[in-house]
């Protein structure tokens, strides 16, 4: 069976404050992927990042980074500088090579970012 | 905009009725999945077809069905309706690759109210 757990339910921080999501997840497949998602106030999930599990290098992409971690089995998200345009909820998903392209999600953080 | 579409973006019904709701893949996905994201039980994944045929199922009520057509847009239909059953529910579609697993991207929704 897979799990992922995001433990934060909501974040609040000021702009410009680094924040951090956490993502842990459970898989007893070898090959798996990993996924994050943002779904702002209007309702659409948008495609952030995909990791395969052979790939532990950080990714960094303008403000985002990822940090990825097999020992540990997690899949963290940083945003430096926030924003409030960041708002929104963050979803951490897997697939594992077993599961065909089903994606576990977790609950999501909602992350609140004010002026 | 991912490229995939849902329609209708509301649909507000009785109790015990049924619904059709509609998706079409981004151009060139061959894959689509249905999503459920409700309140009590987070973002579940309901079933996926590829190129018209069943590849995978989910939590996916016996009252609910969905089908995959040769123009590749599939529609979810969900019968007997309760109350419960009021959720977010998404479409996404995916290139489906030999040997991975490829990244789903997410239509708008469409926002199911039962009264």
């Amino acid at each position: 069976a897979q799990k992922v757990t995001q433990a934060q339910t909501e974040i609040s921080v000021v702009e410009k404050e680094d924040v951090t999501l956490d993502c842990v997840y459970e898989t007893r497949d070898t090959t798996y992927y990993l996924f994050w998602y943002k779904q702002p106030p209007s309702g659409e999930l948008v495609f952030l990042i995909r990791r395969n599990s052979f790939d532990e290098q950080n990714e960094i992409s303008g403000r985002y980074s990822w940090n990825f971690q097999k020992s540990t089995s997690s899949f963290n998200f940083t945003i430096t500088a926030s924003q409030v345009v960041d708002s929104a909820v963050y979803f951490c998903a897997l697939a594992g090579s077993n599961a065909g392209n089903m994606l576990t999600f977790g609950g999501g953080t909602r992350l609140m970012v004010k002026p | 905009d991912s490229g995939v579409t849902q329609t209708p973006k509301h649909l507000i019904t009785a109790t015990g009725q049924r619904v059709t709701l509609r998706c079409s893949p981004r151009s060139g996905d061959l894959s689509v999945y249905w999503y459920q994201q409700s309140l009590d039980q987070g973002l579940q994944f309901l079933i996926q077809y590829y190129n018209g045929e069943e590849r995978a199922k989910g939590n996916i009520l016996e009252r609910f069905s969905a089908q995959q057509f040769p123009d590749l847009h599939s529609e979810l239909n969900l019968s007997s309706l309760e109350l419960g059953d009021s959720a977010l529910y998404f479409c996404a579609s995916s290139v489906v690759s030999q040997g991975s697993t490829d990244t789903q991207y997410f239509g708008p929704g469409t926002r199911l109210t039962v009264l």
